[in-house]
C-alpha cells in the first residue's frame, strides 16, 4: 500500500517555542491531507483539511493561528504548533489520499509525539 | 453530530481464540463503516469497510457486517495469531462529506497470546 511517513517522530519542546512537523506521501501524490489529534484512550479528532495549493479547512474548535498548515506540494504537508503549551501535548497523526470527491482511502503516518514542558 | 462507540480493551486472547469487537454508531442516513488497524509503530492501516446496509467487509480473516437496523459494524475473527496484536479503530464517514472526513471510535487493543 501506499506509506506516509512523518518527522519527527517523538518532539521535546519549552513552552512558548513553536514546533514544526513534516508529512511526506513517499510514493503517490496527495492532493488532499488530514491532521489528526489524539489523547491518550481517546480516539483521533479531524483537526483540519487541506489540499495541495489551497488554505487548509480546520474543524470547529481548532485555532487556525496556533496550529498552522501548509501544503505547499503533493507530497509535503507541515503542521506548525505556534507558542506551545503544555496542553498541547499530544499525540499528532497525518493522513493523505488521492482524490477528492468520492471515497478515497486515507493513507495514515505513524505520528508525532509531542510533549511541550 | 456522527459518533461511533467501541468497546474498551484491552481484549486478551489466546491465540485460535473467537474474536468479537463491537462497534455501534451514530449516524443521519447511510455513512460507509470501517476497521483500521494500528501495529506498533506504525500508521493506521484499512482493514475493512462496508458502504451499504447488510454489506459484509471481509480481509485478512477478518469480517464485519453493516447492520442498519442495530446500527452495528462487530468485527470478528474465527481464530486469531499473535500477529493480530495492534489497536482496532472503528470508524464511519458521510456522503454529505465527501466521504473524507472520518469519525473515529476510541480504539480496542487486542493481545493474542501464545
Amino acid at each position: 500500500g501506499a506509506v506516509v511517513s512523518q518527522h519527527p517522530s517523538r518532539v521535546i519542546c519549552k513552552s512558548g517555542t513553536s514546533v514544526k512537523i513534516e508529512c511526506r506521501s513517499l510514493d503517490f501524490q496527495a492532493t488532499t491531507m488530514f491532521w489528526y489529534r489524539q489523547f491518550p484512550k481517546q480516539s483521533l479528532m479531524l483537526m483540519a483539511t487541506s489540499n495541495e495549493g489551497s488554505k487548509a479547512t480546520y474543524e470547529q474548535g481548532v485555532e487556525k493561528d496556533k496550529f498552522l498548515i501548509n501544503h505547499a506540494s503533493l507530497t509535503l504537508s507541515t503542521l506548525t504548533v505556534t507558542s506551545a503549551h503544555p496542553e498541547d501535548s499530544s499525540f499528532y497523526i497525518c493522513s493523505a489520499s488521492e482524490g477528492w470527491g468520492s471515497y478515497n482511502e486515507q493513507f495514515f503516518g505513524p505520528g508525532t509525539r509531542l510533549t511541550v514542558l | 453530530g456522527d459518533s461511533v462507540t467501541q468497546m474498551e480493551g484491552p481484549v486478551t486472547l489466546s491465540e485460535e481464540a473467537f474474536l468479537t469487537i463491537n462497534c455501534t454508531y451514530t449516524a443521519t442516513g447511510y455513512p460507509s463503516l470501517f476497521w483500521y488497524v494500528q501495529y506498533p509503530g506504525e500508521g493506521l492501516q484499512l482493514l475493512l469497510k462496508a458502504t451499504k446496509a447488510d454489506d459484509k467487509g471481509s480481509n485478512k480473516g477478518f469480517e464485519a457486517t453493516y447492520r442498519k437496523e442495530t446500527t452495528s459494524f462487530h468485527l470478528e475473527k474465527g481464530s486469531v495469531q499473535v500477529s493480530d496484536s495492534a489497536v482496532y479503530f472503528c470508524a464511519l464517514s458521510h456522503m454529505n462529506t465527501g466521504f473524507q472526513k472520518l469519525v473515529f471510535g476510541t480504539g480496542t487493543r487486542l493481545l493474542v497470546s501464545p
